[in-house]
C-alpha cells in the first residue's frame, strides 16, 4: 500500500512569505504528527492530530505556525511571515492510533528554504 | 521532562562485524516506549525496533536488537553482521505513556559508517 506522502518535496520562498506544506498519511491512520528537522539534529515534535483535532500542539514554536486536518486524513502545515530560521526539513508521520507504543511511518519530508 | 541522549556523533564498523549505538533516556513516567529509527542519506526515517518499558525481554528484529537496561535508563541498539547498506544516521526516540504528552522525543543521532 501507499506510504506517507508529502508535497512539495522542496519549497524555496522569500522571507516574509506564507507557505503551506501538505501531508497525506497512510489510509486509515488516525494519528498524524508533524516534525521539524534542522541540519545535524533529530526530528523536533511540532504537533499531533488524533482524527481532526490537534491533541497536542505544544511543539509549535510560535503563532506563525498553524496546522489543520479538517477531514481526519490530509493535513496542512501553514507558516506565516516566514523567517530564515524556519529553513529545515519538515517531516510528517502517521500511525494507526495515537498510542505510545506505536511505531510511526514517516514521509519523505519537505525541505523548506527561506531566502 | 523527557530527554534522549546519544553521545556518539559518529561510529565506524567493519563490514560483517557487530556494532552498538548508545542511547540513554530520562523520564519520570513509569510507562514509556523506546524506538530506534534509521535515516539514510535519502532522508526518509525508517522504523527499526521498539521496546516497551514493561517488556522484560530485550526486543529483537532480524539483525537488530535492543539492549534495554531499565535501571540504567539505557536502550542501546545492537546491529549484528553489519552491511554496507547500514551506513546511515540512527536516532533513538521515546514516548511517555501516562504523562499526558503525545510527543516523541528524538536524540541528536549517531552517524554510522560501515567499512568494506
Amino acid at each position: 500500500g501507499a506510504g506517507v506522502s508529502q508535497t512539495p518535496s522542496n519549497k524555496v520562498t522569500e522571507k516574509g512569505k506564507y507557505v503551506e506544506l501538505r501531508c497525506d498519511p497512510i489510509s486509515g491512520h488516525t494519528a498524524l504528527y508533524w516534525y521539524r528537522q534542522s541540519l545535524g539534529q533529530g526530528p523536533e515534535f511540532l504537533i499531533y492530530f488524533q482524527g481532526t483535532g490537534a491533541a497536542d500542539d505544544s511543539g509549535l514554536p510560535n503563532d506563525r505556525f498553524f496546522a489543520v486536518r479538517p477531514e481526519g486524513s490530509v493535513s496542512t502545515l501553514k507558516i506565516q511571515r516566514t523567517e530564515r530560521g524556519d529553513s529545515a526539513v519538515y517531516l510528517c508521520a502517521s500511525s494507526p492510533t495515537g498510542g505510545p507504543y506505536n511505531e510511526q511511518f514517516f514521509g519523505p519530508g519537505t525541505r523548506l528554504t527561506v531566502l | 521532562a523527557q530527554k534522549i541522549t546519544q553521545t556518539q556523533p559518529g561510529m565506524f564498523v567493519q563490514e560483517k562485524e557487530a556494532v552498538t549505538l548508545d542511547c540513554t533516556y530520562d523520564t519520570s513516567d513509569q510507562s514509556y516506549g523506546l524506538f530506534w529509527y534509521k535515516q539514510p542519506s535519502s532522508g526518509e526515517m525508517i522504523f527499526l525496533i521498539y521496546q516497551g518499558s514493561y517488556d522484560e525481554q530485550n526486543a529483537t528484529e532480524g539483525r537488530y536488537s535492543l539492549n534495554f537496561q531499565k535501571a540504567r535508563k539505557s536502550a542501546n541498539l545492537v546491529i549484528s553482521a553489519s552491511q554496507l547498506g547500514d551506513s546511515a544516521m540512527y536516532f533513538c526516540a521515546m514516548r511517555e505513556a501516562t504523562s499526558g504528552t503525545y510527543k516523541y522525543i528524538f536524540g541528536t543521532g549517531t552517524r554510522l559508517k560501515v567499512l568494506a
